[in-house]
C-alpha cells in the first residue's frame, strides 16, 4: 500500500512553544491531506483538510490560528502547533489519499504523540 | 450528512472465539466503508474496504465484513480471534468519491483472553 510518514513520532515541549509535524507521502502525490487529533481512549476526531497550494479547511471549532496548516507540495502537509498548552497534548495523526488508486481509502502516518509540559 | 456507530466500546473474547464487531453507518448517499485497526501508539492500518463492490468483504489477518443496506451495518468478524488481534478497530464512512473526509465511529476496544 502507499506509504505516509510523519515526522517527529515524540515530542515534548514546554508551554508557550511551537511544535511543527511533518506529514509526506513517500510513493504517491497528496493534493488533500487530513490532520487528524486522537484524545486517550476516544476516536479520531478530524481537525482539517489540508489543500495543496491554497488554505486549510478547518473543521468547526478548531482554532485555524492555533494550529497552522501548510501544504506547499504534493507530498508534505505540516502541522503547527503554535504557543502550545498542556491541553494541546494528543496523539496527531496525518493521512492522504493515493487519487491514483481511487479506491477512497486513506493512507495513515504513524501518528506523533505531543506532550506538551 | 454521515456518522458511524460502534456499539461497544470494549469487547471481550476467548481465544479461539468468534469475533464480532459492530458498525451501523449514517449516509444520504452510497457510502463507501472502511474498517481500521490501531495499535498501541501507531497509526491506523486499512483492515478492509467496502466500495460498492460485492456486499461481502474479505481483509487481512482472516477478518471480514457484511454491507448490509437494508440494515446500514458493516459489522466486522473473524471466526476465530488470536491473541495478536487485540487492538482499537475503529469503522469509519465516507460519501463515495475520492475526495471526501473520513468520518470515523468512536472505536471499539478488543481484548483477547488466553
Amino acid at each position: 500500500g502507499a506509504v505516509v510518514s510523519q515526522h517527529p513520532s515524540r515530542v515534548i515541549c514546554k508551554s508557550g512553544t511551537s511544535v511543527k509535524i511533518e506529514c509526506r507521502s513517500l510513493d504517491f502525490q497528496a493534493t488533500t491531506m487530513f490532520w487528524y487529533r486522537q484524545f486517550p481512549k476516544k476516536s479520531l476526531m478530524l481537525m482539517a483538510t489540508s489543500n495543496e497550494g491554497s488554505k486549510a479547511t478547518y473543521e468547526q471549532g478548531v482554532e485555524k490560528d492555533k494550529f497552522l496548516i501548510n501544504h506547499a507540495s504534493l507530498t508534505l502537509s505540516t502541522l503547527t502547533v503554535t504557543s502550545a498548552h498542556p491541553e494541546d497534548s494528543s496523539f496527531y495523526i496525518c493521512s492522504a489519499r493515493d487519487l491514483q488508486r481511487n479506491t477512497g481509502e486513506l493512507f495513515f502516518g504513524e501518528g506523533s504523540r505531543l506532550t506538551v509540559l | 450528512a454521515q456518522s458511524v456507530t460502534q456499539l461497544g466500546s470494549h469487547v471481550s473474547v476467548s481465544e479461539g472465539a468468534l469475533v464480532l464487531l459492530r458498525c451501523n453507518y449514517s449516509s444520504s448517499v452510497p457510502p463507501y466503508l472502511f474498517w481500521y485497526v490501531q495499535y498501541p501508539n501507531q497509526g491506523l492500518q486499512l483492515l478492509l474496504k467496502y466500495t460498492s463492490a460485492a456486499t461481502l468483504v474479505k481483509g487481512i489477518n482472516g477478518f471480514e465484513a457484511e454491507f448490509k443496506k437494508s440494515e446500514t451495518s458493516f459489522h466486522l468478524t473473524k471466526p476465530s480471534a488470536h491473541m495478536s488481534d487485540a487492538a482499537e478497530y475503529f469503522c469509519a464512512v465516507t460519501p463515495g468519491g475520492a475526495t471526501n473526509k473520513l468520518i470515523f465511529g468512536t472505536g471499539t476496544l478488543l481484548a483477547v483472553q488466553p
